[in-house]
């Protein structure tokens, strides 16, 4: 079993829509969980960090994190043809553990 | 925004040749990793260090070497270039400063012919 594992995807939603996305992690110990979203061809940039248990919002970005059922999601509201990218879960614990992304396509 | 540097960025080299791919940050971070990523595909950590003189093989095997001299330089080597080295090779480094957060270089993209 992988560390992280990700929805596999693709992933497409209508412009406009909720995109969700999931991640799963097997490490009851993990402390710092990130999303990261990488265009084609680019390395990945930092979209959202979350800590605790809960919901953290940003602009149109929510991650939600639930540590007993060992899970973080993504929710990217009013979904833009330009959040057209590969999401990536990362788990720290000790050290960074990433998931392999969902592709996501956000029809005009 | 991320201090992490990577060169070249690009790069086209004929088979057997010797190169080696530089990054380095000025954020102070002690852990540096080297990732291999193909175009599409996921993540494979290949070599990351927790300091200066620590080294260590990633997940991925790999035929390249890294040195970690210098807190802020983490160059990556490989003696002999074949095609099938062809991929981009990502630097990313993480520390204090950061809050934990991992902090990538714009990536190196290697073609061999």
């Amino acid at each position: 079993q992988k560390e992280v594992e990700q929805n596999s995807g693709p992933l497409s939603v209508p412009e406009g829509a909720i995109a969700s996305l999931n991640c799963t992690y097997s490490d009851r110990v993990s402390q710092s969980f990130f999303w990261y979203r990488q265009y084609s061809g680019k390395s990945p940039e930092l979209i959202m960090s979350i800590y605790s248990n809960g919901d953290k919002e940003d602009g149109r970005f929510t991650a939600q994190l639930n540590k007993a059922s060992q899970y973080v999601s993504l929710l990217i509201r009013d979904s833009q043809p330009s959040d057209s990218a590969t999401y990536l879960c990362a788990v720290n614990c000790n050290d960074m553990r990433f998931g392999a992304g969902t592709r996501l396509t956000v029809k005009p | 925004e991320a201090d992490i540097y990577q060169t070249p960025r690009y790069l086209v080299i004929g088979t057997g040749k010797k190169i080696t791919l530089e990054c380095s940050q000025t954020m102070g971070h002690d852990k540096m990793y080297w990732y291999q990523q193909d175009p599409g595909m996921e993540l494979h950590l290949i070599h990351y260090s927790y300091g200066v003189n620590s080294t260590e093989k990633g997940d991925l095997s790999s035929e390249s070497t890294v040195s970690r001299i210098r807190t802020e330089h983490f160059p990556l080597t490989l003696e002999s270039a074949r095609p099938s080295h062809t991929s981009q090779y990502l630097c990313a480094s993480i520390g204090r400063s950061s809050g934990n957060t991992i902090y990538f270089g714009e990536g190196s993209w290697l073609t061999v012919v």
